[in-house]
């Protein structure tokens, strides 16, 4: 079975500083992995993806995340955090079920920036 | 550039009462999802339509049910409206390609009292 990890329901970051929200993954065959991000009343828009190209994923905004086999992790990064950067991200994990495609996500981890 | 279209934004029901929520895709996808949002426990799929003509349950289904009208259109029923299905609900349509992300409408707010 297919499930994800996302450590920290809340992180807190300076303005300019480096945000590092992790995401574990459990998977027996490799995954296609995918970083969304929830802005207050919004849905979910997708950040990034991996689907077994790069290891390294650049996506919107600034962020990034790199694909660890030997640590089943895909953590997702930036380098200088801003206010607008406040936000809910989902990672999630694609899971191929009964024939059919299906997201599972993890809980969800809440990032506040503060000058 | 429409993207995935859901309606109601906002409904406030009493317990026992019914009502559908819509969803629409404008991008020609073949698969659509409801899933449901709550509080420290991220999105959880009730149904899914993998094409035009098929669905299928998720994770928590009961207390719902959906219909696939065609294949821009998917929408959620609640015959009879519980406290515990008080939630924000998010349609998403993704194409048939399996490493494809899925795309999300703004949500449905509903609260049942």
């Amino acid at each position: 079975a297919q499930s994800v990890t996302q450590l920290g329901s809340h992180v807190s970051v300076s303005e300019g500083a480096l945000v590092l929200l992790r995401c574990n993954y459990s998977s027996s065959v490799p995954p296609y992995l995918f970083w969304y991000v929830q802005y207050p009343n919004q849905g979910l828009q997708l950040l990034l993806k991996y689907t077994s190209a790069a290891t390294l994923v650049k996506g919107i905004n600034g962020f990034e995340a790199e694909f660890k086999k030997s640590e089943t992790s895909f953590h997702l990064t930036k380098p200088s955090a801003h206010m607008s950067d406040a936000a809910e991200y989902f990672c999630a994990v694609s899971r191929f079920s009964g024939g059919y495609n299906k997201l599972i996500f993890g809980a969800g981890t809440r990032l506040a920036v503060h000058p | 550039n429409a993207g995935v279209t859901q309606t109601p934004k906002f409904q406030v029901l009493k317990t026992g009462q019914s009502m559908t929520l819509q969803c629409a895709q404008d991008m020609n996808h073949n698969s659509m999802y409801w899933y449901r949002q709550d509080p420290g426990m991220g999105l959880r799929l009730i149904y899914y339509s993998a094409s035009e003509g098929t669905t299928d349950k998720g994770e928590v289904p009961n207390g719902y049910n959906v219909s696939r009208l065609n294949k821009r259109e998917f929408s959620l029923r609640l015959e009879s409206a519980a406290p515990s299905q008080t939630s924000v609900y998010f349609c998403a349509s993704r194409t048939g390609s399996f490493n494809q992300p899925q795309h999300f409408g703004d949500g449905t707010r509903l609260s049942i009292l």
